[in-house]
C-alpha cells in the first residue's frame, strides 16, 4: 500500500470536452508528478508540482495543466480533449529536499481516460 | 537527452527458474538513479529495485538483483525462483532531476 490515491478510476469523455483528474499524495510527500501511459507504452512525464508551482514539464501542450494544493494533493486538467489523449494517467508522489530530489516515487493506480 | 531502451517486448520463464530482463540507457550525467518497476494488471507501478549510479555494488532485494554496468550503460534485472505472482510488465527507468524516464517495458509470463 503506497498511499497515493487517484480518482476517478475510469472516465469516458467526448472529444473537445475538458477533464479533471485528482491525486492525493502519500503522507509526508510534498511533490506530485503526472505521467501519461498510452497502451503498450511506458509512462511519459507530463509535469511535476512542488510548493504549488510547476517544477518541470515534459513535451505536452499547454492544454495540459495542473494544480497543487496546500495539502499537497494535485489535479491534472486537460482541455479540448483529443482522441490521442486516451491513456492511463498516473500520479506519483515523492519528497523534494533542497536541490536534491528524493530517489523514490510512489505511484497511484491511475485513471483510465477514454476519449470518444 | 536521456533514453531508456528495453529490447525484449516479451519473455517467458518456467516457474521456479531464473530470468534476466535487459535494459540499456543513455545519459551524459554522472550521478543518477536507475529503477525497475513492476506493473501488474492492477496498473499500479510498484518499485522492485533501485540502483544509485555512484555505488559499484549491485543492488539486491530478495529474489531480485541487478547487474549494473555503468561504463556500458547497462542495467539488467535478474529474477530468481520465479513465481506466478511475478507475471507483469516490467519497466526499466532512469531518474533525471525531477522526472523519471521509462523504457517501453517487457511483459513477463510465468509458465506453471
Amino acid at each position: 500500500e503506497t498511499g497515493v490515491t487517484q480518482s476517478p478510476t475510469h472516465l469516458i469523455k467526448t472529444r473537445g470536452q475538458q477533464v479533471t483528474l485528482r491525486c492525493s499524495s502519500q503522507s509526508g510527500h510534498n511533490t506530485v508528478s503526472w505521467y501519461q501511459q498510452a497502451l503498450g507504452q511506458g509512462p511519459q512525464f507530463i509535469f511535476q508540482y512542488y510548493r504549488e508551482e510547476e517544477n518541470g514539464r515534459g513535451n505536452f501542450p499547454p492544454r495540459f495543466s495542473g494544480l497543487q494544493f496546500p495539502n499537497y494533493s494535485s489535479e491534472l486538467n486537460v482541455n479540448a480533449l483529443e482522441l490521442d489523449d486516451s491513456a492511463l494517467y498516473l500520479c506519483a508522489s515523492s519528497t523534494y529536499r533542497g536541490n536534491r530530489m528524493n530517489t523514490e516515487a510512489f505511484f497511484g493506480q491511475g485513471t483510465r481516460l477514454t476519449v470518444v | 537527452a536521456q533514453t531508456v531502451t528495453q529490447s525484449q517486448p516479451e519473455m517467458s520463464v518456467q516457474e521456479a527458474e531464473t530470468v534476466t530482463l535487459s535494459c540499456t540507457y543513455d545519459t551524459s550525467e554522472s550521478d543518477y538513479y536507475l529503477f525497475w518497476y513492476k506493473q501488474p494488471p492492477s496498473r499500479q507501478m510498484i518499485l522492485v529495485i533501485r540502483q544509485e549510479a555512484y555505488k559499484q555494488q549491485n543492488a539486491t532485494e530478495n529474489r531480485f538483483s541487478v547487474n549494473f554496468q555503468k561504463a556500458a550503460k547497462s542495467f539488467s534485472l535478474k529474477i530468481s525462483d520465479s513465481q506466478l505472482g511475478d507475471a507483469a510488465m516490467y519497466f526499466c527507468a532512469y531518474r533525471s532531476s525531477n522526472k523519471i524516464i521509462f523504457g517501453k517495458g517487457t511483459r513477463l509470463h510465468i509458465l506453471p
